[in-house]
C-alpha cells in the first residue's frame, strides 16, 4: 500500500540548517508532483512547497522563500526538503504529501517534528 | 497572493445534524478548492477536490460545492468520528494556501 514517511527533525539552533526527508512506496513516485506542508504546535496548516514529478519545477511559499529548498531523487523514491536560516517560526510537525492530478495533496505522511530553539 | 477566508472558525452540532462550512477566496480561484480533515495528533486526510468531486473511501455525507471565490463543505447527518478541524486549499495559483480552519466539535 501507498506510505509515506518523513525523517529527519529534529531540534535545531536558530540560523542553522536541516534536511527532511520523505521516502515513498507503494506507487510510481516519478508520476506525481509532492508537496511539503507544515503545522505550528496548536496552529493551522501552512503549505510549503511544492515540486513537480520530473523536478523541473518547484513552488515555494512566501515565509520560505531563499531559505528551503525541495528536491526530489526519483531513482531512489525520495522527496527532501533542505531548510536554512532556521527560525524559531518554523518550529512545526512537516509533512510530505503526494499530488492527486491537479497538485491536491491526496496522500499525507505522518510528520517529522522540527523544532528551532536555542 | 490567494488568501482563503473559513466561516465559522468553530462550530458545535448533535449527532444526525447536518452543517456547512464556507471557505472565501480572496479573488477567483475557479474550481481549484480542496477540503480536508485533520483529528488530533494525525496527519490530514482529503475530503473533496476540484471544488466537489468526492475522494474515494470518503462517506457520501459529505459534499462540495462552488466555484469562483466562494465553496461550502456540507456533513450530513453528523456521526461521532467528524469531530475534527477542517480545512480548505486553494491549487489555483502558488503559493497554494489554506484556510485558517473550522474546528467541529460534536455534541
Amino acid at each position: 500500500q501507498m506510505q509515506l514517511v518523513e525523517s529527519g527533525g529534529g531540534v535545531v539552533q536558530p540560523g542553522g540548517s536541516l534536511r527532511l526527508s520523505c521516502a515513498a512506496s507503494g506507487f510510481t513516485f516519478s508520476n506525481y508532483a509532492m508537496h511539503w506542508v507544515r503545522q505550528a504546535p496548536g496552529k493551522g496548516l501552512e503549505w510549503v512547497a511544492l515540486i513537480l514529478y520530473d523536478g523541473s519545477s518547484e513552488y515555494y511559499g512566501d515565509s520560505v522563500k531563499g531559505r528551503f529548498t525541495i528536491s526530489r531523487d526519483n531513482s531512489e523514491n525520495t522527496l527532501y526538503l533542505q531548510m536554512n536560516s532556521l527560525r524559531p517560526e518554523d518550529t512545526a510537525v512537516y509533512y510530505c504529501a503526494k499530488e492527486r492530478r491537479g497538485y491536491y495533496p491526496e496522500y499525507w505522511g505522518q510528520g517529522t517534528l522540527v523544532t528551532v530553539s536555542s | 497572493d490567494i488568501q482563503l477566508t473559513q466561516s465559522p472558525s468553530f462550530l458545535s452540532a448533535s449527532v444526525g445534524d447536518s452543517v456547512t462550512i464556507t471557505c472565501r477566496a480572496s479573488q477567483g480561484i475557479s474550481s481549484s478548492l480542496a477540503w480536508c480533515q485533520q483529528k488530533p495528533g494525525k496527519a490530514p486526510n482529503l475530503l473533496i477536490y476540484a471544488a466537489y468531486t468526492l475522494q474515494s473511501g470518503v462517506p457520501s455525507r459529505f459534499s462540495g460545492s462552488g466555484s469562483g471565490t466562494e465553496f461550502t463543505l456540507t456533513i450530513r447527518s453528523l456521526q461521532p468520528e467528524d469531530s475534527a478541524t477542517y480545512y480548505c486549499q486553494q491549487l489555483n495559483t502558488s503559493p497554494y494556501t489554506f484556510g485558517q480552519g473550522t474546528k467541529l466539535e460534536i455534541k
